[in-house]
């Protein structure tokens, strides 16, 4: 069964500051990797979608880099801006059942003026 | 472009009641999905169809049941509300036969038990 893991839970920085974001999964077997953006009480906004085939994804401030070998995925936010704290979320979804997508619990990412 | 749209935005059940979750999709896409998220905690896949008249239950079907009628609809049912039924429920969609495409999420229904 795949698990995903998001670590740290929450984290905290002052605005300007690039910061990383981790997700890890156990199987390899993937076939791509979706991180989302959720605001307080709202739903779910796609950033950035890799296939398994890719390494990396960028769109403005953010990057998302995959590495299937070592179960890894970040997502990096350049320059960081109070509007970006919010919930993120890395989804994983297998090649054996294009159905169903495995959630991290997420990290809370707060931005400090 | 309405997107994915959830009606209702909140409620409120006492133990035992039902009611029905609507979720409706204008993107005219085949894959859709329902999924619950508890306080603090990520997505759980509830149900899920790739198209109409094809459902699978996810990981935690119990308590709900779901119907796909047509491309744009997929409602999903709670016949006797239980306050462990207390959570946000999203409703996703995306394009695509094998694996393909972002999932487009509705903004949730927060449904409280009493």
């Amino acid at each position: 069964k795949q698990e995903v893991t998001q670590i740290p839970a929450a984290l905290s920085v002052p605005e300007g500051e690039n910061l990383v974001l981790n997700c890890s999964f156990t199987d390899s077997a993937i076939y791509n990797l979706q991180w989302f953006r959720q605001d307080p009480g709202k739903g779910l906004t796609s950033l950035l979608l890799i296939q398994s085939s890719q390494r990396e994804q960028t769109s403005g401030r953010l990057n998302a880099s995959l590495d299937k070998s070592s179960g890894r995925s970040t997502l990096y936010i350049a320059a960081s801006q109070p509007g970006d704290s919010a919930t993120y979320l890395c989804a994983v979804r297998p090649n054996t059942n294009a159905g169903k997508s495995t959630f991290g619990d997420g990290t809370t990412l707060t931005v400090k003026p | 472009n309405a997107g994915v749209t959830q009606t209702p935005k909140f409620r409120i059940l006492k133990i035992g009641q039902s009611m029905t979750l609507q979720c409706t999709q204008d993107m005219n896409h085949n894959y859709m999905y329902w999924y619950r998220q508890d306080p603090g905690m990520g997505l759980k896949l509830i149900y899920y169809s790739v198209g109409a008249g094809i459902t699978d239950k996810g990981e935690v079907p119990n308590g709900y049941n779901v119907s796909r009628s047509t491309t744009e609809d997929f409602p999903l049912r709670l016949e006797l509300a239980a306050p462990s039924q207390t959570s946000v429920y999203f409703c996703a969609s995306r394009l695509g036969q094998t694996g393909v495409g972002t999932q487009y999420f509705g903004p949730g229904t927060r449904l409280t038990v009493l």
